[in-house]
């Protein structure tokens, strides 16, 4: 089953505009990351958010964690074409280690 | 540092056949995961190993699908036979220690017919 939900499903942006995608998941969590898969290729690994900590930023990206909430959000700044992909939130469930992922979000960024 | 190896990229097999996945983790890597992705999908865990334990294989079809990790190091994921819905991409990762990122491999592209 799905742990995590990503909103929007879709989004289409130009080059230049911010992107923001959020994820919504279910149980109590060690930490959630973000990872970016290209069209046929692996995840790549974005960043990682600990259960304690509420704002992350790695160069043009900023993640925040509300726990109270269950969800969390990326922000891509100044977007480029090549960032077009989609875009998986991962959790580990408390007490497992394992991360299950969620639905995706589909980046397009138009130049 | 070399990445998660996967091999083939590629595989077309007719159902009921049966298919070999290999994964080559990143060396001192102690945790190895697969994710079976399905087109339009995020990806769903299959197995877990820590070192050449099993932690989880609770979403693995155990009917149809086997996992083993000799030695701790590489695994191979094994189908047999196969069905149409198996079509998918399978995705090896590995990370240590716990709580830090997964590393993942390409991935194996699976062709059903």
């Amino acid at each position: 089953s799905q742990q995590g939900e990503e909103d929007p499903q879709a989004l289409s942006i130009q080059e230049g505009e911010n992107a923001t995608m959020n994820c919504s998941y279910k149980t109590s969590i060690n930490n959630l990351q973000w990872y970016r898969q290209n069209s046929g290729r692996g995840l790549v690994h974005l960043i990682l958010i600990r259960s304690n900590e509420r704002e992350k930023h790695s160069g043009r990206l900023r993640v925040t964690l509300d726990t109270s909430k269950k969800s969390s959000s990326l922000l891509i700044t100044a977007s480029r074409a090549a960032d077009t992909a989609s875009y998986f939130c991962a959790t580990d469930k408390t007490g497992t280690y394992k991360y299950i992922f969620g639905t995706g979000t589909r980046l397009k960024v138009l130049a | 540092e070399a990445g998660v190896a996967q091999s083939p990229r590629y595989k077309i097999i007719e159902k009921r056949q049966s298919v070999a996945f290999w994964c080559n983790p990143i060396s001192g890597h102690a945790t190895l995961y697969w994710y079976q992705q399905i087109l339009g999908q995020g990806p769903k865990l299959l197995i877990q190993f820590q070192n050449n334990g099993v932690v989880d294989d609770s979403q693995l079809p155990k009917d149809r699908f086997s996992a083993e990790r000799l030695k701790g190091v590489d695994s191979t994921l094994k189908i047999q036979p196969a069905k149409l819905e198996d079509s998918a991409v399978y995705l090896c990762a590995s990370s240590t220690p716990w709580d830090t990122e997964a590393f993942f491999g390409q991935g194996t592209r699976l062709t059903v017919v």
